[in-house]
């Protein structure tokens, strides 16, 4: 068990281009989640998949956001058209939905809009 | 989820014990409690949780009061390492019939190990 897995780590990229993250869950794990964590505040939820379904999505993610877990193992989320306002690190989480469903976090993408 | 409460800040020397409060006095009979730290520029992990009765782990103890409106993580031994921000968190469990997947985070208090 390599832990939760996350692609790139950091990532800087110019106002209104498009950038796309990876993550890859525990092995197993059939939840899997996304936030987002800006400066000085915690983790906020975006949206989470229960194998390929995704099951919800919060208001934060706007239409430019998209996220995919095709096969039901590793996460995509994409940002078109990248705002200095998406600057944030975003996190990847996965879970166990059997027993206590507890969350365990990747490290991060941090993502710089210039 | 309940709201928390935590105090932004607090100091810890080396080798002592460090003891974070946390006031979630709004919570329902099937949500637990968790604690996850999270060390600068790196992602949250997990640490311990607990519904009612105190638990320990290799990492910390978790102390419940009675009336569950409040809770302590108590790290035994502090390490330079330790030094975190560390989030309380309250949710309700799969187990209790609840769906709430999602981890709603505060602020947290932010513990420096001092040596």
């Amino acid at each position: 068990d390599t832990g939760v897995s996350q692609d790139p780590r950091h990532k800087i990229t110019k106002r209104g281009q498009n950038v796309t993250f990876r993550c890859d869950p525990i092995s197993e794990h059939n939840r899997l989640y996304w936030y987002r964590q800006t400066l000085g505040q915690g983790p906020e939820f975006l949206t989470y998949f229960q194998n390929e379904a995704q099951l919800e999505k919060s208001r934060l993610l706007s239409d430019r956001f998209s996220a995919e877990r095709p096969k039901g193992s590793f996460s995509t989320l994409e940002i078109q058209r990248t705002e200095q306002g998406d600057s944030a690190m975003y996190l990847c989480a996965s879970s166990l939905y059997r027993d206590t469903d507890t969350q365990y976090f990747g490290p991060g993408t941090r993502l710089t809009v210039l | 989820d309940a709201k928390t409460t935590q105090p932004p800040s607090m100091d810890c020397a080396e080798g002592r014990a460090a003891n974070l409060p946390c006031n979630h006095s709004t919570i329902s009979g099937n949500e637990y409690v968790y604690w996850y730290r999270q060390i600068h520029s790196q992602g949250p992990q997990y640490i311990i949780h607990g519904l009612k009765n105190n638990e320990t782990n290799e990492m910390a103890s978790l102390i419940i009061t009675e009336d569950r409106k409040s809770s302590t993580l108590i790290l035994p031994h502090a390490t330079l390492r330790d030094t975190a921000v560390y989030y309380c968190i309250v949710r309700v469990e799969r187990g209790s019939g609840g769906s709430n997947y999602k981890l709603t985070f505060g602020k947290g208090t932010l513990l420096t190990v001092n040596p």
